[in-house]
């Protein structure tokens, strides 16, 4: 059962630029996470967001979560080629269970 | 080094014939999962486990098995694997779960069952 929807299917951008990528899910949540998986390579994870939480940042990350609208965006500053990659949210529900559930991803293509 | 190491990396196998993937986590993690990748359905989960001796279907079981008898260990079994299997499988860990904790990838198996 698919969770999040991840917006757009892909993206390509010029080394520099920000790169921004969202997710809309569909019940309420626990959490929600950002993974990064490089082409056929495990997946990375990359940051958590509480439902508690609005705005989190690690590093070029920043990712912001709105409950009321059911969404998050991933905004990486700043891209670099090495950026290239699927993105993926997923989130967990709030009625317990410790399941992630993950979106289809964002292909994101950073030119050099 | 922290990971989740699964083997083999690749895998071509015939119709019925059993296998095993093995997954082994060296951070004393609770919470393992087995999913598998498909194109254009993302990312499902097949089994997942809480603890020693504690699994439970995910989304996708059918022709799946798993055991959970060491906290470290959690192989996928496939008793007698048919082509609708071959996919990219992926194990993951977590300390306690998705509700508080990221989870730890393997690097993949690549499954092809022809």
């Amino acid at each position: 059962s698919q969770q999040g929807e991840e917006d757009p299917q892909a993206l390509s951008i010029q080394e520099g630029e920000n790169a921004t990528m969202n997710c809309s899910y569909k019940t309420s949540i626990n959490n929600l996470q950002w993974y990064r998986q490089n082409s056929g390579r495990g997946l990375v994870h990359l940051i958590l967001i509480r439902s508690n939480e609005r705005e989190k940042h690690s590093g070029r990350l920043r990712v912001t979560l709105d409950t009321s609208k059911k969404s998050s965006s991933l905004l990486i500053t700043a891209s670099r080629a090495a950026d290239t990659a699927s993105y993926f949210c997923a989130t967990t529900s709030r009625r317990g269970s410790e399941k992630l559930v993950f979106g289809k991803g964002t292909k994101l293509t950073v030119n050099p | 080094e922290a990971q989740v190491t699964q083997n083999p990396r690749y895998l071509i196998t015939v119709t019925g014939k059993k296998l095993t993937v093995t997954c082994s986590q060296n951070m004393n993690h609770e919470y393992m999962s087995w999913y598998r990748q498909d194109p254009g359905l993302g990312l499902r989960q097949i089994y997942y486990s809480m603890n020693v001796e504690v699994t439970d279907k995910g989304d996708v079981p059918e022709g799946y098995k798993v055991s959970r008898k060491e906290k470290r260990n959690f192989p996928l079994i496939l008793e007698s694997p048919s082509p609708n299997q071959t996919s990219l499988y992926f194990c993951a860990s977590s300390l306690s779960g998705g509700r508080n904790y990221g989870y730890t990838f393997g690097s993949g198996t690549r499954l092809t069952v022809v």
